[in-house]
């Protein structure tokens, strides 16, 4: 199985500050059609993962420009450019490459 | 609008059974393969099985291979799990998402369904 490290574990960030989160892979991410399978899912006190952003650096339907996603390889990071209220929670990086697995989970807390 | 509810879950007895259903509306449910998923207090989120749109090899975790079977119904418009020979470390909420193979994956998820197995 891929195994995927996210650091740190914890971030407590000011608001109005940027706040970034890295992943590495145990093996490349990259898949045989060409395509990176590397997706950042938030999950929000209470609620089910959401999806943020696909394929490193893709975002998703709704998500507000200040998440984006960056990388290749092994190595990707999810930043955002000035934390607000709602972006407390758990964040997760996840493949697709092979099967699917996650990273073990960055919890972004508000200094 | 993308809506997928699950339910099923419940407490049960190691070596029990349930039986997951996640209901999909709001798209083409026939088109989009789906995957359950499951969150866990020992590890966290964890990939669970994954079955194409229509017909074809469904796949498993080797943690659940022998035990769960998942299976849908394009005219219902559902994906189901059922979960046999349960054991503590199943207990978890278990999510269905929606997927696509070469495309986005897993790009909604339910609210999920809590399953606890405990005597």
């Amino acid at each position: 199985d891929i195994v995927m490290t996210q650091t740190p574990l914890s971030s407590p960030v000011t608001l109005g500050q940027p706040a970034s989160i890295s992943c590495r892979s145990s093996q490349s991410l990259v898949h045989s059609d060409g395509n990176t399978y590397l997706s950042w899912l938030q999950q929000r006190p209470g609620q089910p993962p959401r999806l943020l952003i696909h394929k490193i650096s893709n975002r998703f339907s709704g998500v507000p420009d200040r998440f984006s996603g960056s990388g290749a390889g092994t190595d990707f990071t999810l930043k955002i450019s000035r934390v607000e209220p709602e972006d407390v929670g758990i964040y997760y990086c996840m493949q697709a490459t092979q099967s699917i697995t996650f990273g073990q989970g960055t919890r972004l807390e508000i200094k | 609008e993308v809506h997928l509810v699950e339910s099923g879950g419940g407490l049960v007895e190691p070596g029990g059974s349930l039986r997951l259903s996640c209901a999909a509306s709001g798209f083409t449910f026939s088109s989009y393969e789906m995957t359950w998923i499951r969150q866990t207090p020992g590890k966290g989120l964890e990939w669970v099985s994954y079955i194409p749109s229509r017909g074809g090899t469904i796949y498993y975790a080797d943690s659940v291979r022998g035990r769960f079977t998942s299976s849908r119904d394009n005219a219902k418009n559902s994906v189901y799990l059922q979960m046999n020979s349960l054991r503590v470390e199943d207990t978890g909420i278990y999510y269905c998402a929606r997927d696509m193979d070469g495309a986005i994956r897993t790009d909604y998820w339910g609210q999920g369904t809590l399953v606890t197995v405990s005597s």
